[in-house]
């Protein structure tokens, strides 16, 4: 079992859509949870970040993390093409420098 | 502010042949790690590193692979006999310290990556 499991796609949502993405985990030590946006043929960048439970919004996106499902989550709001791209959930325990990849979910926002 | 900076982006290379993939970090950061991208797959950790330290190589395969990161200049990645199955991206990432106090973690900032092709 792959220690974050994401559901590689595609996703393809019309301009203006709420976008959910989702991650799940089996570590429970896992106390960082991460999303970075990768465009094609770029390296990926940190959108946002939570540590342990809770939400965090940002603009137009917020994270949640559920401890008790160890269930990550992503939504996007008013969801613009720019923002097609892969988006990868990434976990890290505390204290460590590893970190643990989701597969990545291809998005489309299509105008 | 140049950022994390990976070259070659492409790279080609025979069967057999070694590939070696440079890093240089951002300004200030004195910690590098390196990732593989196969195709359709997530990134997978395969090494960090300080200067002149490797710290944690848990994800290098045993053969083959090896990284270092000198007191002076970038750090290298080498792949020695390359086969198809080494074709990826790499991806190299830095960032300045330990990356978290209780609750802060600085991030990493990620190279735009090494694409490796062995033919």
């Amino acid at each position: 079992q792959k220690e974050v499991e994401q559901d590689p796609g595609p996703l393809s949502v019309p301009e203006g859509a709420i976008v959910s993405l989702n991650c799940t985990y089996s570590n429970s030590a896992f106390q960082y949870f991460m999303w970075y946006r990768q465009y094609s043929r770029k390296g990926p960048e940190l959108l946002m970040y939570t540590y342990s439970s809770g939400n965090k919004e940002d603009g137009r996106f917020t994270a949640q993390v559920d401890k008790s499902s160890k269930y990550i989550s992503l939504f996007i709001r008013d969801s613009q093409p720019s923002d097609s791209a892969t988006y990868l959930c990434a976990s890290l325990l505390q204290g460590a420098q590893k970190l643990v990849f989701g597969q990545g979910t291809r998005l489309t926002i299509n105008p | 502010n140049a950022g994390v900076m990976q070259n070659p982006r492409h790279l080609v290379r025979r069967r057999g042949q070694e590939a070696r993939l440079r890093c240089s970090p951002m300004k200030g950061h004195s910690h590098v790690y390196w990732y593989r991208q196969l195709p359709e797959e997530g990134l997978k950790f395969m090494v960090y590193l300080q200067k002149e330290n490797i710290i944690d190589e848990s994800g290098m395969p045993k053969e083959r692979f090896s990284a270092e990161f000198p007191k002076e200049g970038p750090s290298i990645l080498r792949i020695q006999q390359v086969v198809r199955g080494d074709s990826a991206a790499y991806f190299c990432a830095s960032s300045p310290g330990l990356g978290q106090g209780q609750g802060v973690h600085y991030g990493y900032t990620f190279g735009s990556g090494t694409r490796l092709t062995v033919v």
